[in-house]
């Protein structure tokens, strides 16, 4: 079956660097894609990555290793408002996309 | 404001009731989805329309019944709803469907089966 794995939930200081993980199986890949849910709204797009390699945007990067099935989500000095769950999202060979179960980060001051 | 709109944002329906959830886009896109999200659990996609026509249904029971009147406009009609079925409901938009697009998401509906 198809799968996506990603933490639970994961807690960072106020200004500090977290990293989160994503690993997948999946019947073909046609790109990785990391969205923002903020409590109560809606999910947001953060990144898409086809490629290898890192894709950095701001404070945000995403990094892609397709022959590992594996990317990660890196979010530096960190703010309050980044207090929120962390999707990541697969497309498939049939372009399905397959969700993973979201890691909610918890930023402490 | 994402672009994406749902009503009503929150709902409290009996076993026996039946309402209806509204999406509306105003993006230009050409597919819209609904979306199931429980706590803790990855999103299940629920129907796909393209163009108006629908192109997904992935095993939803029938008391979940989509409609899509236009490409801006998307219901789900709900009846004869489980208590299993409370979750958030998603709408989404994209540009097409088939391709890896970025999906605009709505607010979701909070919806509560008693």
């Amino acid at each position: 079956g198809q799968n996506i794995d990603q933490p639970t939930e994961m807690t960072a200081t106020e200004g500090a660097i977290v990293q989160i993980n994503c690993t997948y199986q999946t019947s073909g890949f046609n790109g990785l894609f990391w969205y923002q849910q903020h409590a109560g709204e809606a999910p947001t797009f953060l990144s898409y990555n086809v490629l290898d390699g890192l894709e950095e945007k701001g404070r945000f990067s995403s990094f892609l290793s397709r022959s590992k099935g594996y990317s990660y989500l890196l979010l530096k000095e960190l703010q309050m408002k980044d207090s929120a769950s962390y999707l990541c999202a697969v497309t498939d060979s049939n372009y399905q996309l397959i969700w993973g179960a979201g890691t909610k980060l918890i930023i402490k001051p | 404001e994402t672009g994406v709109t749902q009503t009503p944002r929150h709902l409290v329906m009996g076993m026996t009731n039946k309402k209806s959830l509204k999406c509306e886009q105003h993006l230009g896109h050409n597919a819209m989805y609904w979306y199931k999200q429980s706590a803790k659990k990855p999103l299940e996609l629920m129907f796909v329309y393209s163009l108006e026509e629908r192109v997904e249904n992935n095993s939803v029971p029938s008391r979940f019944s989509p409609e899509c009147p236009n490409s801006s406009h998307l219901f789900l009609h709900l009846h004869t709803l489980q208590p299993e079925d409370s979750a958030l409901y998603l709408c989404a938009s994209s540009h097409s469907q088939g391709e890896a697009n970025v999906l605009t998401f709505g607010a979701g509906s909070r919806l509560t089966v008693l």
